[in-house]
């Protein structure tokens, strides 16, 4: 079956432009997970969906940043105004519901590289 | 708050020798998951192994073992038989369990593995 897909690929844009980054999760997942990846480092959390529910977006670094899952699937990572310190790879996974052992297992698409010239 | 911290930032190892890549980590829960991961250089976040913070056995998935130490607070990644394949970034994660979902995971730094021919 199809896995997790993120579009664009990669996308470059000039300081002070908005962005908007696309995940397809796993049909069924109810879970879905946005974190970010700067280069040489591990993915960092930044926001939790249960079905259309944020629930978490403690991990956003700034106003600028705005998450969204409007019906339940497909879900959209839009950063304002984006700053240098925004590049980096944004990695989108999903999830069932946790019900225990390695259904816990996150499944991560291929990311977007953004690159803020 | 979780920290995953991985102490060798690389590793070179010689082709079909066995290999553990180091993971400790902190938390005051009782109920959490430690997860590895592989990124090869093309991106992707491949799920290897898991295991439960009250699963009594490591946790093996074919070449993959875990040896979790629970009391030293560590979950090691053991591969047996490297093969070329294997060269790539290795994340070491956990989360915690609860009633409420959100599984969000914590990474580590990664180490990267070089398999030598």
């Amino acid at each position: 079956g199809a896995g997790v897909s993120q579009s664009p690929r990669y996308k470059v844009a000039k300081r002070g432009q908005d962005v908007a980054l696309r995940c397809d999760p796993i049909s069924g997942h109810v879970s879905l997970f946005w974190y970010q990846q700067a280069l040489g480092q591990g993915p960092e959390f930044l926001t939790y969906f249960q079905n259309e529910a944020q629930l978490d977006k403690s991990g956003l670094p700034s106003d600028r940043f705005f998450a969204e899952r409007p019906e339940g699937s497909v879900s959209t990572l839009k950063i304002q105004r984006t700053q240098q310190e925004d590049s980096a790879v944004y990695l989108c996974a999903s999830s069932l519901l946790g019900s225990g052992g390695s259904s816990y297992e996150q499944y991560f698409g291929p990311g977007t590289r953004l690159t803020v010239t | 708050a979780q920290k995953i911290t991985q102490t060798q930032p690389g590793m070179f190892v010689q082709e079909k020798e066995a290999v553990t890549l180091d993971c400790t980590y902190d938390t005051s829960d009782q109920s959490y998951g430690l997860f590895w991961y592989k990124q090869p250089s093309s991106g992707e976040m491949i799920f290897l192994i898991y295991q439960g913070s009250y699963d009594e056995q490591n946790a093996t998935e074919g070449r993959y073992s875990l040896n979790f130490q629970k009391a030293r607070k560590s979950a090691n990644l053991v591969i047996s038989a490297s093969q070329l394949g294997d060269s790539a970034m290795y994340f070491c994660a956990m989360t915690i369990i609860s009633n409420f979902g959100n599984e969000k995971l914590t990474f580590g730094t990664g180490t990267r593995l070089t398999i030598i021919p």
